[in-house]
């Protein structure tokens, strides 16, 4: 079946510019996550949610990230007055959110801020 | 808190050879799940191997297995019979039942040698 996809796969913007990434995850996983991989570390957590809703958004680094899923599928991570420093790998993964679950990972965004 | 430690930045080894991956990890909730990801140059985050606190074997999927030491709080990936392909980074990662963040480590590179 279909994996997680994620779009656009890469995103130049110049500072203080808004941009939306956007995540489609597999069907029938509740659970939907954004990580931000910088280059040379691991995933770091910014945001889970179980259904339409944000159940632990305490990853996001400040006010200036927020994400949504309104009908419990598609989400999409909204950055506003981007900065250099946003520059990375942004990745959404999916699950069934059983303990035991594994995280699907899509093939990720990556950001580049000008 | 929970934090997972990966200590190796890179490894090499060479084809048809067993390599061991180090993994630590640190929690204080005794459920709890490990993952291990590999992540090929080209970026994706394939999910390996399972293992969670109460099973009582070591995790085997085909050439990985996962050396599973609770009291020392490790779970070291073994990878038999090394083949080019699995040149990548390789990403420790825990779950605890208690929350919903995917903790990663730093990850380890692996370059095998023809």
């Amino acid at each position: 079946g279909a994996g997680v996809s994620q779009t656009p796969s890469n995103k130049v913007t110049e500072k203080g510019k808004y941009v939306e990434l956007r995540c489609d995850p597999i069907s029938g996983h509740t659970a939907l996550y954004w990580y931000r991989q910088s280059l040379g570390q691991g995933p770091e957590f910014l945001i889970y949610f179980q259904g339409t809703g944000a159940a632990d958004d305490s990853g996001l680094p400040n006010d200036r990230f927020f994400a949504v899923r309104p009908e419990g599928s598609v989400s999409t991570l909204k950055i506003q007055r981007t900065e250099r420093g946003d520059s990375a790998v942004y990745l959404c993964a999916s699950s069934r959110d059983r303990s035991n679950s594994p995280l699907h990972f899509g093939n990720g965004t990556r950001l580049t801020v000008t | 808190a929970q934090k997972i430690t990966q200590t190796q930045p890179g490894m090499f080894v060479q084809e048809k050879e067993a390599v061991t991956l180090d993994c630590t990890y640190d929690t204080s909730d005794p459920s709890y799940g490990l993952f291990w990801y590999k992540q090929p140059s080209s970026g994706e985050m394939i999910f390996l191997i399972y293992q969670g606190s109460y099973d009582q074997q070591n995790a085997t999927e085909g050439r990985y297995s996962l050396n599973f030491q609770k009291a020392r709080k490790s779970a070291n990936l073994v990878i038999s019979a090394s083949q080019l392909g699995d040149s990548a980074m390789y990403f420790c990662a825990m779950r605890v039942r208690t929350g919903n963040q995917f903790y990663f480590g730093t990850g380890t590179s692996l370059t095998v040698i023809p």
